[in-house]
């Protein structure tokens, strides 16, 4: 089964403060995708990121930046100089990289994060 | 080009009545996803369509059906419905079933009273 873990529900920062959004996920695939999501009042998902289980770059555009690590099944994102506009909701998701059942995306719960100005 | 387009955006319903959701994917697109999210469950995959057929069901009642039509737009469908029906429903539109991202809707928002 899959599973993916955002251990942190709410994070409130000051505005030009950095923050780092946590994601822990299991699965047994050797192929497999991760995502990235962010979601405004507006309920619409945004897609900010895909990274494959093969490509352990870390990468960076412009304000955000994202760790990969395979040996601790982690897939941090941290956002540098938040601002206002950065608040939303954050999701961590995996797809497995075969189709069949697990040819879908496994959300974590989301964190909510608020900057303040 | 056009994003993903759900209607309606907002729907409020009896319980015990049932529901049809509508979405239309980005021009190309021949896979449609949907999610259930709910401040309880979080964001829930219900079921996937690919060239008109169903690939893919998520662990939800037989009251939660679907379909979708030679033009790849896809419509959902919630019968008898409950109280703990009451959620966002995302569709996604992708190439490929999703290998390569998925582009959401901004959902239609059902509540049942």
């Amino acid at each position: 089964a899959q599973k993916v873990t955002q251990a942190q529900t709410e994070i409130s920062v000051v505005e030009k403060e950095d923050v780092t959004l946590d994601c822990v996920y299991e699965t047994r695939d050797t192929t497999y995708y991760l995502f990235w999501y962010k979601q405004p009042p507006s309920g619409e998902l945004v897609f900010l990121i895909r990274r494959n289980s093969f490509d352990e770059q870390n990468e960076i555009s412009g304000r955000y930046s994202w760790n990969f690590q395979k040996s601790t099944s982690s897939f941090n994102f941290t956002i540098t100089a938040s601002q206002v506009v950065d608040s939303a909701v954050y999701f961590c998701a995996l797809r497995s990289g075969y189709t069949g059942a697990n040819s879908k995306l496994t959300f974590g719960k989301g964190i909510t994060l608020s900057v303040r100005p | 080009k056009a994003g993903v387009t759900q209607t309606p955006r907002y729907l409020i319903k009896t319980r015990g009545q049932q529901v049809t959701l509508s979405c239309s994917p980005i021009s190309g697109h021949r896979s449609v996803s949907w999610y259930q999210q709910t401040p309880g469950q979080g964001l829930q995959f219900l079921f996937e369509y690919f060239s008109e057929t169903q690939r893919n069901k998520g662990n939800f009642p037989g009251r939660f059906s679907g379909r979708q039509f030679s033009n790849s737009r896809s419509e959902m469908n919630v019968s008898t419905l409950e109280l703990g029906d009451s959620a966002l429903y995302l569709c996604a539109s992708s190439l490929h079933r999703g290998l390569y991202g998925y582009t959401f809707g901004s959902g239609t928002r059902l509540t049942v009273v």
